[in-house]
């Protein structure tokens, strides 16, 4: 079974940092490009971030471009988003998302998600 | 900026059809990618590469393509298809992976 669970949540003062963890299992995690997206209170989706199987490739998104990293462990399936100098409009459940890639049947669509862990930055 | 327009609330009565569209100008050059969401829980696809069904999805749920803008259709909807749908496009000139603003769908 194909599991994904985030961790590290949790509440920040503004321009402080907080490290959220994506930890896989159920398949060749080494094989899969991994995304984060995330949703504010009552809002929609919103792509952070992405990092390809070999970490070779990452992608983010204007709004969190210099101030989020992404990086992975093949070795410990997991991927991990370091988010520095938050803002309230960073607040928001983060997903990890795993993309099945130009060789998967459902080609780049996110095919599995996690439950998501809830980021709050607030004074 | 480029983005993907969903219509922000759909609404019908059970066993109707309902759809959901999509638009970009982009969307001709790239896949579209939908995903429910329900209250509380992790989005899951159910569309992908425009027209094509993941394993366990209802065959009512189905996705077209033309021009510039994609269709979700859930046919015969039923009570427990109220949902958030979420369209999504990929790898366009503009940014790695875009979502549409998102759908309420309401079954009355």
């Amino acid at each position: 079974e194909v599991k994904l669970v985030e961790s590290g949540g949790g509440l920040v003062k503004p321009g402080g940092s907080l490290r959220l963890s994506c930890t896989a299992s159920g398949f060749i995690f080494s094989s899969y490009s991994i995304n984060w997206v995330r949703q504010a209170p009552g809002k929609g989706l919103d792509w952070v971030s992405a990092i390809s199987s070999g970490s070779r490739y990452t992608h983010y998104a204007d709004s969190v471009k210099g101030r989020f990293t992404i990086s992975r462990d093949n070795a410990k399936n997991s991927v991990y988003l370091q988010m520095n100098n938050l803002r309230a409009e960073d607040t928001a459940v983060y997903y990890c998302a795993r993309e099945g890639g130009a060789g998967a049947e459902s080609g780049d669509a996110f095919d599995f998600w996690g439950q998501g862990t809830m980021v709050t930055v607030s004074a | 900026s480029y983005e993907l327009k969903q219509p922000p609330s759909v609404s019908v009565s059970p066993g109707q059809t309902a759809r959901i569209t999509c638009s970009g100008d982009a969307l001709p050059d790239h896949y579209v990618y939908w995903y429910q969401q329900k209250p509380g829980q992790a989005p899951t696809l159910i569309v992908y590469k425009d027209t094509e069904r993941p394993s366990g999805i209802p065959e009512r749920f189905s996705g077209s393509s033309s021009g510039t803008t994609v269709t979700l259709t859930i046919s015969g909807v039923q009570a427990e298809d109220e949902a958030d749908y979420y369209c999504q496009s990929a790898h366009s000139s503009v940014t790695y992976v875009l979502f549409g603003g998102g759908t309420k769908l309401t079954v009355l």
